[in-house]
């Protein structure tokens, strides 16, 4: 079964840091990998996603992040951590028929300090 | 353009009750599922569907019932309400184009059971 481990709960980081927030992916075949974004009382929001190709992958606000197959990890990562940056993030996995439904981590908590 | 609607916003339920969470797409979408967030617990896959008629369990399917006579709507049936339901509930749907696939969530019903 599809499972995804995101091993931090919370991570403060301080503001211009640079941040990685960690996922462990299990899957059989090829993942279809996301990774989300929730500002409080707020819904969910794309950061970015892989299907296939290029390993590394770009999203919006400046994110990124690297698919690794031998380490099952799919870690988000961003140069400049900004205040407006401090959220809840979530990583999921494709799940059911061609991927659709999503199997999501228990997310990593961002506390930015200036 | 709507995108996905949620109903209701809010519902305080007793322990027994039934009710009906709707959600409802304009956008054409092939697949539509319904998600549970608990602190600390992340998003957990209720059910899900991939067409009208079709519908699969995710996660944490009991006590949930879920429909899909149309294309548009995929509404999310307690039938006996328990203190454990109490969550928030998110709908969302996707094309089914691979290569595509990105959710459009709902803004989320909060529901509490008494």
């Amino acid at each position: 079964a599809q499972s995804v481990t995101q091993p931090d709960i919370h991570i403060t980081v301080s503001e211009g840091a640079s941040l990685e927030l960690r996922c462990n992916y299990s899957y059989g075949a090829t993942p279809y990998l996301f990774w989300y974004v929730q500002s409080p009382g707020q819904g969910l929001q794309l950061l970015l996603k892989y299907f296939s190709g290029d390993t590394l992958v770009q999203g919006i606000k400046g994110f990124e992040a690297e698919f690794k197959r031998s380490q099952s990890s799919f870690n988000l990562r961003k140069p400049s951590v900004h205040w407006s940056d401090a959220a809840e993030y979530f990583c999921a996995v494709g799940a059911g028929q061609a991927g659709t439904a999503l199997i999501f981590g228990k997310g990593t908590t961002l506390s930015v300090s200036s | 353009n709507a995108g996905v609607t949620q109903t209701p916003k809010f519902q305080v339920l007793k322990t027994g009750q039934s009710m009906t969470l709707q959600c409802a797409q304009d956008m054409n979408h092939e697949y539509m599922s319904w998600y549970r967030q608990d602190p600390g617990m992340g998003l957990r896959l209720i059910h899900y569907s991939v067409g009208a008629g079709i519908t699969d369990q995710g996660e944490v399917p009991n006590g949930y019932n879920v429909s899909r006579s149309t294309t548009e709507d995929f509404p999310l049936r307690l039938l006996s309400a328990a203190p454990s339901q109490t969550s928030v509930y998110f709908c969302a749907s996707s094309y089914r184009t691979t290569g595509r696939e990105k959710l459009f969530f709902g803004s989320g019903t909060q529901l509490s059971v008494l």
